[in-house]
């Protein structure tokens, strides 16, 4: 399997400033037929089902604000909080879909400084 | 917008099968692909697999064969089971559809969750 290893575990940062999540993947995940990055970031609320925010790598998914951004290439991969609002307090988590079993890094806390 | 709405038993006595159900809403089972996640706290999220259009499975192999994933077309459900459960199966688990028609995309579309209890 595809280890996927987030850090920090968790993150305070104030009001309006960046939050910056690494992830790093034990293999390469670019899928070679379509040269694209097989990485997402999830944002996950208590009590509800996690929301995807961003898919090959940087892309942003539906709706999602533009302040959350995805870079990285091969096997390190960042999520950006441009600029932290309260509503962005959460666990996020990267997943790996270029093999199966999909597989998701342990997760990030994000809370207010 | 494409719902998911799940149901099944909250509690499963261990090495009973654990079975849960997915009604879709709003999109035709018969595209996309459907999988299952559970989360508990000591392992985190863990992708537990999928059914594509046709049939077609793929399984996370940790669960050693346990697992089954299916289509039910007439109703428009999708559906888990899973055998000779244990302790460590308790989990919330999650239904998800791919963010579009192709495999390559990850999980957009996730259910509410269940809470699923292995215990006597």
């Amino acid at each position: 399997d595809i280890v996927v290893t987030q850090s920090p575990d968790s993150l305070a940062v104030s009001l309006g400033e960046r939050a910056t999540i690494t992830c790093k993947s034990s293999q390469s995940v670019l899928y070679s037929v379509d040269n694209k990055d097989y990485i997402a970031w999830y944002q996950q609320k208590p009590g509800q089902p996690p929301k995807l925010l961003i898919y090959w790598a940087s892309t942003r998914g539906p709706g999602v604000p533009d302040r959350f951004s995805g870079s990285g290439s091969g096997t390190d991969f960042t999520l950006t909080i441009a600029s932290l609002q309260a509503e962005d307090v959460a666990l996020y988590y990267c997943q790996q879909y270029v093999a199966a079993p999909r597989t998701f890094g342990q997760g990030t806390n994000v809370e207010i400084k | 917008q494409v719902q998911l709405q799940q149901s099944g038993p909250g509690l499963v006595k261990p090495s009973e099968t654990l079975s849960l159900t997915c009604t879709v809403s709003g999109d035709s089972i018969s595209s996309y692909y459907w999988s299952w996640i559970r989360q508990s706290a000591g392992k985190g999220l863990e992708w537990i697999g999928r059914v594509y259009t046709g049939g077609s499975t793929k399984y996370n192999p940790s669960l050693r064969g346990r697992v089954t994933v299916s289509l039910d077309t007439s109703k428009n459900q999708f559906s888990l089971r899973l055998t000779s459960v244990t302790a460590a199966d308790s989990a919330v688990y999650y239904c998800a559809r791919g963010l579009g028609t192709a495999l390559g995309v990850p999980e957009a579309y996730w259910g509410q969750g269940s809470l699923v209890t292995v215990s006597s």
